[in-house]
């Protein structure tokens, strides 16, 4: 049972508009979640991230929004740039269980973000 | 410059033999992590390490192991146990402290035949 699910296999935006990509959960005991990006024969990178406290965070061009209630999360990119062509992983933590490291940060299947010049 | 570094990037094995997967850091991380992604698949915790001489199992850790002597180094070793190990093993660290994120290395592309 996926607790963490990215239900967009891939999302297709014409540079320079805004591209939104979207993660649902279904653990209400998660507190953080966190947006991963990735290249193709790379590791992941980390992008930015929300505790359940919040329910914006903002970061250049990415911000991420959190409603607790629908249990949804999303990343909007904007503008968005040939460079940000990549999977997109959501990925959320039960701080409780946390203890200071991320071992059981769970994460969703990923979205592959082409952007089109 | 300090990072993850996992060696080799792409290994071939064949059927029956253990192999082990190198992972690195310099960035005096006391939390180090093992993960496996699949095509289409989000990336799934195989061990985990929170200090040198500790680890524990994390979801899918049938068929593998791990060792942390030193808290620089988290080598990962696919067993003959392992039922389907041609994957992408990518390997992360953390600075341990609540809500910091993952760093991680570039991958270790494994195909067993």
């Amino acid at each position: 049972d996926q607790q963490v699910k990215q239900n967009s296999p891939s999302l297709s935006v014409q540079e320079g508009r805004i591209s939104i990509l979207n993660c649902d959960y279904t653990n209400s005991m998660f507190d953080y979640f966190l947006w991963y990006k990735k290249y193709p024969a790379e590791g992941p990178t980390f992008l930015i991230s929300i505790s359940s406290i919040k329910d914006k965070n903002e970061d250049g061009r990415f911000t991420v929004f959190l409603n607790k209630s629908a249990k949804h999360l999303s990343l909007h990119i904007v503008p968005s740039q040939p460079g940000d062509s990549a999977v997109y992983f959501c990925a959320a933590s039960t701080i409780p269980n946390y203890g200071g490291s991320q071992g059981n940060l769970i994460f969703g299947k990923g979205t592959k973000l082409s952007v089109k010049p | 410059d300090g990072g993850i570094t996992q060696s080799p990037k792409y290994l071939f094995r064949k059927e029956g033999q253990n192999v082990t997967l190198s992972c690195e850091q310099n960035l005096n991380h006391d939390a180090m992590y093992w993960y496996r992604q699949d095509p289409g698949q989000g990336l799934r915790l195989i061990y985990y390490s929170q200090i040198v001489n500790d680890f524990q199992k994390g979801d899918i850790a049938e068929g593998y192991s791990v060792s942390r002597e030193k808290k620089e180094s988290f080598p990962l070793t696919v067993t003959s146990a392992q039922k389907n190990p041609t994957a992408f093993y990518l390997c992360a660290s953390s600075s341990g402290t609540a809500g910091s994120p993952l760093h991680f290395g570039n991958g270790t592309r494994l195909t067993v035949t």
